[in-house]
Formats: C-alpha cells, sequence, structure tokens
C-alpha cells in the first residue's frame, strides 16, 4: 500500500499570504495524484487533478506540482474562504490512498 | 446536474447489521466506478473499496476487506455498503465518490451518510 505524508499538518496563515502544501509518496507514482479541500461539514471538492491540472470553477489561485514521489498544493494570495482541510490521494494503484490532510487556518 | 444522493443518518446498536445506500441522480452510473470513503469524528479520509457499476467488479482496501460489504443494483444506479455486525468503532460520516476510470480522481462526492453505533 502507497503511503502519503502531507506537511504540515496544520498552518496558521493571513490572508493574502502564499500557501505551500507537499505531499510524499512512499514510492513512484507518477502524475496519479489529486488534490481535495474539504470545509468544515461539507463533502471533500477535488480542486486539482493529475498533480497539476486545473479544474473549471476552481480559483486560479490554487495550483499544483510535482511527480514521482514528490508533490505541491499552492494557494497564492490566500483568501478566508480557503480555511479547510486539504487531503492528497493517489489513484496510480489499488488501495487508493491518502494522505493524513493539512488543515489551513487564517488568522 | 450531476448528483450522488446518499441514504440518511443512522443510529444502530453494536451487533446489528445496516446497509446505506448511494444513487446516481441527473445520470447514470453504469460506466463510473463508486467508492467508498469513511472520516471517523475529526480524522482524516480513509478509502474503503470500489465497484464498478457495470459489472460489479469490486475491490477492496486491506483495511476494510471482510469487515464491510460493497455492491450494486445497475438497474437502478445505486451502490451500497453494508456491515453483518456493527462496532461502536463503525461510528462515522461515510461519503460515496464518483471515479471515472481506476486510475482518476474522484470527481463528484455524496452529502455524505453519518452512522453512529452506540448501546
Amino acid at each position: 500500500e502507497i503511503v502519503l505524508t502531507q506537511s504540515p499538518d496544520f498552518q496558521s496563515v493571513t490572508p493574502k499570504e502564499k500557501v505551500t502544501i507537499t505531499c510524499r509518496a512512499s514510492q513512484s507514482i507518477g502524475s496519479s495524484l489529486h488534490w481535495y479541500q474539504q470545509k468544515p461539514d461539507q463533502s471533500p471538492k477535488v480542486i486539482i487533478k493529475y498533480a497539476s491540472q486545473s479544474l473549471s470553477g476552481v480559483p486560479s489561485r490554487f495550483s499544483g506540482s510535482g511527480s514521482g514521489t514528490d508533490f505541491t498544493l499552492t494557494i497564492n494570495s490566500l483568501e478566508a474562504e480557503d480555511a479547510a482541510t486539504y487531503y492528497c490521494h493517489q489513484s496510480s494503484s489499488l488501495p487508493h490512498t491518502f494522505g493524513q490532510g493539512t488543515k489551513l487556518e487564517i488568522k | 446536474e450531476v448528483q450522488l444522493v446518499q441514504s440518511g443518518a443512522e443510529v444502530k446498536k453494536p451487533g446489528e447489521s445496516l446497509k446505506i445506500s448511494c444513487k446516481g441522480s441527473g445520470h447514470r452510473l453504469n460506466n463510473y466506478w463508486i467508492g467508498w470513503v469513511r472520516q471517523m469524528p475529526g480524522k482524516g479520509l480513509e478509502w474503503m473499496g470500489i465497484i464498478y457499476l457495470g459489472d460489479s467488479d469490486t475491490r477492496y482496501s486491506p483495511s476494510f476487506q471482510g469487515q464491510v460489504t460493497i455492491f450494486a443494483d445497475k438497474s437502478i444506479s445505486t451502490a451500497y455498503l453494508q456491515w453483518s455486525s456493527l462496532k461502536a468503532s463503525d461510528t462515522a460520516m461515510y461519503y460515496c465518490a464518483r471515479m471515472a476510470t481506476l486510475t482518476s480522481n474522484f470527481d463528484y462526492w455524496g452529502q455524505g451518510t453519518l452512522v453512529t453505533v452506540s448501546s
């Protein structure tokens, strides 16, 4: 089973800051890495697919990069509405797995 | 509009059985995989397993194999998650989510079904 390790677990940030969340896989997964945003009491929502592909309806301040074992989610110019927990998910091999999550708190 | 509609919250006692459902609304799920994801209170997302509604091909995470059963009825575009004997540790929110292929992302999610197991 592929283990995904995110860092940090928690980050407190101010609006307009740039935020970087990393996800490291225990073995190479190519680009089969996706990012989800989960706000309190809501279902997760995909915000980046296949490591770096943007999605319709997702603000352009969200971007992703990486391949192989190291991946990054970047949020440029953070907004208050970005307060959420972010998860990475690998679909390279079964069983799929999620990272443990990164909680973003807006100061 | 594509939606996954899950069955309502459940309160059960340890040892009881339970089946929760996930129905495709606004589209048919026959050509999609439906995955189940557990979220225990205050915790992260756990991938439980997945089923292809077209032919009921099912794959489980080793962590959940033998603990739950995933099945589907493609005639009504519905996937199910079933327990034969619930434990208190099964208390969690359970999400279903749609996937186009086994290597893609989850693109649509259900609203979640809260299962509470308590004596």
